[in-house]
């Protein structure tokens, strides 16, 4: 399956954090989204074959990467208190998405 | 752009009762993907039901179904014989096949089963 790591972390104002996410095997298609407490997820971007195909409105503090293996990283720099939700990473083969596998999120709490 | 509304915040119903979870959606699109996703406590998407657009059936997957209006843009789930493992938040979710190929949720629903 989806495997997102660490499960929990806190980070002060203004920190950079690196979240990280290991796609389902045979998955090379990534999907970053982000989920405040009571809301529904919001896409941050998408990775194909180590690509950022498609970007949400989010800032540029907001980047990513892809590795060969399909694995991807989310960085987000100058943390705010409003970056505090649950990050979610979904991978799915190629980019129709009708099949997306979702990680269990990283919970970020930015103080 | 597209959106997805879920009108109901929080549902309660007793074990072994039927419940219907309603969800509409706005988009100028004819072909395109609808979702339920179930978000237990262990907080992992898990994907409840699936219906394309240009199927006219509605998609039911054991004791879990939709009603798929197309012209009214609603996507209902209807969950029968409820169990306490139904307990948790419930997504509905809407994927376009053109463009951007990115999953659009709505603001979910609470549901909790009673014993």
């Amino acid at each position: 399956g989806v495997t997102q790591s660490p499960t929990h972390l806190i980070k002060t104002r203004g920190q950079q954090v690196t979240l990280r996410c290991s796609s389902q095997s045979g998955h090379n298609t990534v999907s970053w989204y982000q989920q405040a407490l009571g809301q529904g997820p919001q896409f941050i971007f998408q990775y194909y074959e180590e690509e950022e195909r498609q970007r949400g409105n989010f800032p540029d503090r907001f980047s990513g990467h892809q590795f060969p293996n399909y694995s991807s990283e989310l960085n987000v720099n100058a943390l705010l208190l409003g970056d505090s939700a649950l990050y979610l990473c979904a991978s799915c083969f190629g980019t129709g998405g009708t099949e997306a596998f979702f990680g269990q999120g990283t919970r970020l709490t930015v103080v | 752009a597209q959106t997805v509304t879920q009108s109901q915040p929080e549902m309660s119903v007793q074990e072994a009762e039927t419940v219907t979870l309603s969800c509409t959606y706005d988009t100028s699109e004819s072909n395109y993907y609808l979702f339920w996703y179930k978000q237990p406590p262990s907080r992992q998407m898990i994907l409840v039901i699936r219906q394309e657009a240009y199927k006219q059936q509605n998609a039911t997957e054991n004791r879990f179904s939709v009603n798929f209006q197309k012209a009214a843009k609603s996507f209902s789930l209807k969950i029968s014989d409820s169990q306490l493992g139904d307990t948790a938040m419930y997504f509905c979710a809407f994927l376009s096949i053109q463009g951007a190929q990115k999953l659009v949720f709505g603001q979910g629903t609470r549901l909790t089963i009673n014993p």
